[in-house]
């Protein structure tokens, strides 16, 4: 399968602790995207990579999300002393060429559950 | 502000008949459009997408859509609904924002498709 993976699927942890997930893109795609879904809500933008480079971080990722993408293929999303309201559907996406005219191709999400 | 709106909730419709799921927006400059689906448990699929030029554009699974610049509106449609058809849909908007193009999505439109 050549398309977006996304580890873990699930993940279950206790407010305060850390968690980290991994999307592994479409291999020729150079740009990386992380969203986040909430139940009856379309996908929220968080940040952004070209290659290893991050250009955008939404509003959304406080001091305690961190992401990364060190040699311009995969990348992980780390987020600190998980919230309650943090739970939500962790989705990440690729893309290449134009920015503007290139559709995106996700990965099946990961669920995180805060306790 | 940038934004698109998906004003159905829930949309029902006969297996056989057409079916429309409406989406306007809202974004300075050139919009460039796009229609993702999303099945249970899987990510989101590209369906299709404006950039420029005819109006009415096709897709993937026999589903196009038009553009309307006066409206505003990018609305779904598909001339004949199957029951797999039955899905999430979501109409997304991408447009320049400080660091380069930003995605942003609509809430989403539950698809019925009855037998």
């Amino acid at each position: 399968d050549t398309g977006v993976s996304q580890n873990p699927r699930h993940k279950i942890t206790k407010r305060g602790q850390n968690v980290t997930f991994r999307c592994d893109p479409i291999s020729e795609h150079n740009r990386l995207y992380w969203y986040r879904q909430t139940l009856g809500q379309g996908p929220e933008f968080l940040t952004y990579f070209q290659n290893e480079a991050q250009l955008e971080k939404s509003r959304l990722l406080s001091d305690r999300f961190s992401a990364e993408r060190p040699k311009g293929s995969f990348s992980t999303l780390e987020i600190q002393r998980t919230e309650q309201g943090d739970s939500a559907m962790y989705l990440c996406a690729s893309s290449w060429g134009l920015p503007a005219y290139n559709e995106q191709f996700f990965g099946p999400g990961t669920r995180l559950t805060v306790l | 502000a940038q934004s698109v709106a998906q004003p159905e909730d829930q949309v029902n419709v006969a297996e056989g008949n057409p079916l429309t799921v409406k989406c306007t927006y809202s974004v300075s400059g050139n919009p460039y459009l796009f229609w993702y689906v999303q099945y249970p448990n899987r990510g989101l699929q590209f369906l299709l997408k404006y950039i420029t030029g005819d109006n009415l554009v096709k897709g993937s699974y026999g589903f196009e859509a038009e553009f309307n610049k006066s409206q505003t509106s990018f609305h779904l449609k598909k001339p004949s609904a199957l029951v797999s058809d039955s899905a999430l849909y979501f109409c997304a908007v991408r447009a320049r924002n400080t660091g380069g193009f930003k995605t942003i999505f609509g809430a989403g439109t539950r698809l019925f498709v009855k037998a």
